[in-house]
């Protein structure tokens, strides 16, 4: 079974920086791509950054480009995302997935997530 | 960019049959995906590639698509079944993944 298990999130003020990880089991890490998925306080589900097994091709949401990094260390099993210059409309639930199998592929196994809250 | 709508509710009284709906622009070339969210819990992929189902999520959960429309439907309701309901696709045209703003469903 593919376990996803996400850290770092935190309180930080607006303007300011913050490194969320993941790390998975259950599975070969190294063959699987990766996104992250946020979810403002009730509020609906947004993608925000993918990447491929290697790492060379990466993706993100038009209101992070520029801001986040996401990044991956295979021999760790460890997914990573850094976040600048964060705003407060950053504040939610950060989870890590795994993507699927398939053209347009799903996001087949989630962690449990991390927050962030962006405020002064 | 890709909008994916949702009816932001839906109402079943248990062993009912619920359908929640999901429209969007040229939604007919792209696949589907459905996820279950329950409250403080973590998405759940239910629904994936328009028709198929995970392994270990009940045939009672099944989606299906008619032109610019996708549906999950699910047989039985059970109290148990109640949740915030997503669609989701990706987007070719610029490499993004779209969600729905999602369906609560509330098993009367």
């Amino acid at each position: 079974q593919v376990h996803l298990v996400e850290s770092g999130g935190a309180l930080v003020k607006p303007g300011g920086s913050l490194t969320l990880s993941c790390i998975v089991s259950g599975s070969s890490f190294r063959d699987d791509d990766m996104a992250w998925i946020r979810q403002p306080p009730g509020k609906g589900l947004e993608w925000v950054s993918y990447t491929t097994r290697s790492g060379r091709t990466i993706y993100y949401s038009d209101a992070v480009k520029g801001r986040f990094t996401i990044s991956r260390e295979n021999a760790q099993n460890a997914l990573y995302l850094q976040l600048n210059n964060l705003r407060p409309n950053d504040t939610a639930v950060y989870y890590c997935a795994r993507v699927g199998e398939g053209y347009g592929p799903p996001f087949d196994y989630w962690g449990q997530g991390t927050l962030v809250t962006v405020s002064s | 960019s890709n909008v994916l709508i949702q009816p932001p509710s839906v109402s079943v009284a248990p062993g009912q049959t619920a359908r929640i709906t999901c429209a969007g622009d040229d939604l007919g070339s792209k696949t589907v995906h459905w996820y279950q969210q329950k409250p403080g819990q973590a998405p759940v992929l239910v629904v994936y590639h328009d028709t198929d189902r995970p392994s270990g999520i009940p045939e009672r959960f099944s989606g299906s698509k008619s032109g610019n429309t996708a549906t999950q439907t699910i047989t039985r309701v059970e109290v148990g079944d109640e949740a915030d309901y997503y669609c989701q696709v990706w987007d070719s045209s610029n490499d993004h993944w779209v969600f729905g703003g999602g369906t609560k469903l509330t098993v009367l």
